[in-house]
This record gives structure tokens, C-alpha cells and sequence, in this order.
């Protein structure tokens, strides 16, 4: 069946330093990906997404880059803050139709002071 | 100012009863979902509604029944609880049913059985 990996499941780093979170989806078809940020006690939220005709893009501090040949995705935060400490969850869809999100298992990234 | 609000925030319970989880949005979107996410994280979308049609039901037992009165509101009834079903439950509401869509999460409803 369809699935998304996700690594690492937990990544401490430095403030200030930068934090890269890895997926890798199963459904050839997929071609939507978003990244959810989860902070404690709170639901999930959008931060960035990307489509799959473009190869990364950027927010400020947070970038998103994609291999379509490969199926892998990454999360890129620079100059990590207290405040980027949660759980960040990739996901994969198809942007036609109606399409579920199938969920990576989740990275608990902690920004030490 | 909430967006997307559900009842109640915490929920405990016994094996055996039913228990109902309600959910409401004033974003004016048109599609609500529901996910559970266990004891390790893991979300798993159960069910979707568009415009109070039902569009995504996942492999989710049948003690598992939503019910969506109007656009605003997805409500999630769950017959004969079973330890397992222990997990926090996640309402979302879109402005649509295509997943490029932001999905706006709800506060989660932290539900025990025991």
C-alpha cells in the first residue's frame, strides 16, 4: 500500500544550527507535499508545501526540496529557534481529485538553547 | 475567534459504552475530515466530508459512524469503545476536497478508554 518514511523520528540540534528532516513516498502518482508542524497540545498546521513540477522552495528560514526520480522530499530549517521545537510531519497526495494525505510517522525536533 | 473547535478537549471512558466527539468550523469551508493519531504520533485520516457528502471513508471499524448535520460541523460517534480506540482524534476542515487545500486542524480530542 501507499506509504510515507520519515527520518529521523527524533533530531536535537543547537540553536541556531540547522535541521534537516528526510520522506520517502511509495505512490509513483503523488504529486503534492505538504509539511505540517504539530507543537504540543495543538493540532498539526500547514508551513510549507511544494508540487511536484518545482524542485524546492523557499519561506524565510524553512525550505522544502524534492527528487521526483528519487521520491524523496526533505525539510530544511536554518538558524533553528526555541520556538521551532515540535513534531513536523511530511506528507504526500495527489493534487487532482479527492486525494487523502498519507502521513510520514512524524520527527520531534528539539531546539536546544 | 476559534476556527476549528472540538468537543470536549478530553474524554475518558469504559470498554463497552458509546461516546460521540462533535466538531465545528466557522471558516466557511466546505470539506471536514477526521484523523486519529496514536500513541506514537501517527495520523491516519478516517473519514472526509464535502458539503455534508461523505468522500473519504477509510478501513475504520463500523463502531465508527460521522455524521455531518450541516457544512459547519462533523460530529464522530464511536459505539462500543475498545481499548484500542484510546488515541487523540484530529478534526480539519478545507476550503475544498482537493488536497492542495490547507487543511486547518482542530485542538484534538484526547480520548481513554479504559
Amino acid at each position: 500500500g501507499e506509504n510515507v518514511e520519515q527520518h529521523p523520528s527524533t533530531l536535537s540540534v543547537q540553536e541556531g544550527d540547522s535541521a534537516v528532516i528526510k520522506c520517502t513516498y511509495s505512490d509513483s502518482a503523488s504529486n503534492y507535499f505538504p509539511w505540517y508542524k504539530q507543537e504540543l497540545g495543538k493540532g498539526p498546521q500547514l508551513i510549507i508545501d511544494i508540487r511536484s513540477n518545482v524542485g524546492e522552495k523557499k519561506d524565510q528560514r524553512i525550505a522544502v526540496t524534492l527528487n521526483k526520480t528519487a521520491k524523496h522530499f526533505s525539510l530544511h530549517i536554518t538558524e533553528t529557534q526555541p520556538e521551532d521545537s515540535a513534531v513536523y510531519f511530511c506528507a504526500a497526495s495527489r493534487a487532482s481529485g479527492t486525494y487523502k494525505y498519507i502521513f510520514g510517522t512524524g520527527t520531534r525536533l528539539k531546539v536546544l538553547a | 475567534d476559534t476556527a476549528v473547535s472540538q468537543t470536549p478537549k478530553y474524554l475518558v471512558t469504559q470498554m463497552g459504552n458509546d461516546k460521540s466527539i462533535k466538531c465545528e468550523q466557522n471558516l466557511g469551508h466546505d470539506t471536514m475530515y477526521w484523523y486519529k493519531q496514536d500513541s506514537k504520533k501517527f495520523l491516519k485520516i478516517m473519514f472526509s466530508y464535502n458539503n455534508k457528502e461523505l468522500i473519504i471513508n477509510e478501513t475504520v471499524p463500523n463502531r465508527f459512524s460521522p455524521k455531518s448535520p450541516d457544512k459547519a460541523h462533523l460530529n464522530l460517534h464511536i459505539n462500543s469503545l475498545e481499548l484500542g480506540d484510546s488515541a487523540v482524534y484530529f478534526c480539519a476542515s478545507s476550503l475544498g476536497p482537493g488536497a492542495t487545500y490547507e487543511q486547518y486542524f482542530g485542538p484534538g480530542t484526547r480520548l481513554t478508554v479504559t
